[in-house]
């Protein structure tokens, strides 16, 4: 059973725009929310994280917001660049941590 | 670099083949990961190492057997595999403590074609 389901698969944005991808879950256990990046030939590095004690997290162009009660969290690419284009996972743990992945967002950007 | 390098980077191996897949941290962290990736799928945990003490095997078949000798190695040896078994493997490392998760470090994966 899929603990985290991540949407869109895929999505093609132009330059400067914004990228929004959408993730859901179930567990209320869950306590942190990571978003991992990953380019071709490379493993997934953390691209930015989140706590439930908050509603958003930005860090340079990247945005999390994180709807508790509705157990969904989403991630923001502003002024989306051609060097974004990467799959992105976004996870969820509990204390144990044992990270739970969505299947991925393929994003491209377009010059 | 992430500091978690992996051996080799590309596998070929028949259904009757041993072989084994090697992971090394230089991050000094205290716990290991294996992950299954398949395409437009979840990463998958597979096993999980704390301080060389395996505490999580995810109903992984067993013909995939793990070793961790020391707290920054960690193998996967591979036997009778079968072709839907290719993908790319993946293995991390974190520094576990007290608080909940932490980051987790992966390498580069190998990706392992079975035919």
């Amino acid at each position: 059973q899929q603990q985290v389901k991540q949407s869109p698969q895929s999505l093609i944005v132009q330059k400067g725009g914004i990228s929004i991808i959408n993730c859901a879950y179930e567990n209320t256990a869950f306590d942190y929310f990571p978003w991992y990046q990953q380019f071709p030939g490379k493993g997934p590095a953390l691209l930015i994280a989140i706590r439930p004690d908050v509603s958003e997290k930005k860090e340079g162009r990247f945005t999390i917001s994180f709807n508790k009660s509705a157990k969904q969290f989403s991630l923001h690419i502003m002024d989306s660049q051609p060097g974004d284009s990467a799959t992105y996972f976004c996870a969820a743990s509990t204390r144990d941590y044992k990270l739970s992945f969505g299947a991925g967002t393929t994003v491209t950007v377009r010059a | 670099e992430t500091g978690v390098t992996q051996t080799p980077r590309h596998l070929v191996m028949g259904m009757t083949n041993k072989k084994s897949l090697k992971c090394e941290q230089h991050l000094g962290h205290n716990a290991m990961y294996w992950y299954k990736q398949s395409a437009k799928k979840p990463l998958e945990l597979m096993f999980v190492y704390n301080f060389k003490e395996q505490t999580e095997n995810n109903s992984v078949p067993s013909r995939f057997s793990p070793e961790c000798p020391n707290s920054s190695h960690l193998f996967l040896h591979l036997h009778t595999l079968q072709p839907e078994d290719s993908a790319l493997y993946l293995c991390a490392s974190s520094q576990e403590g007290g608080g909940g998760a932490l980051e987790q470090f992966f390498g580069p994966g190998t990706r392992l074609t079975v035919l």
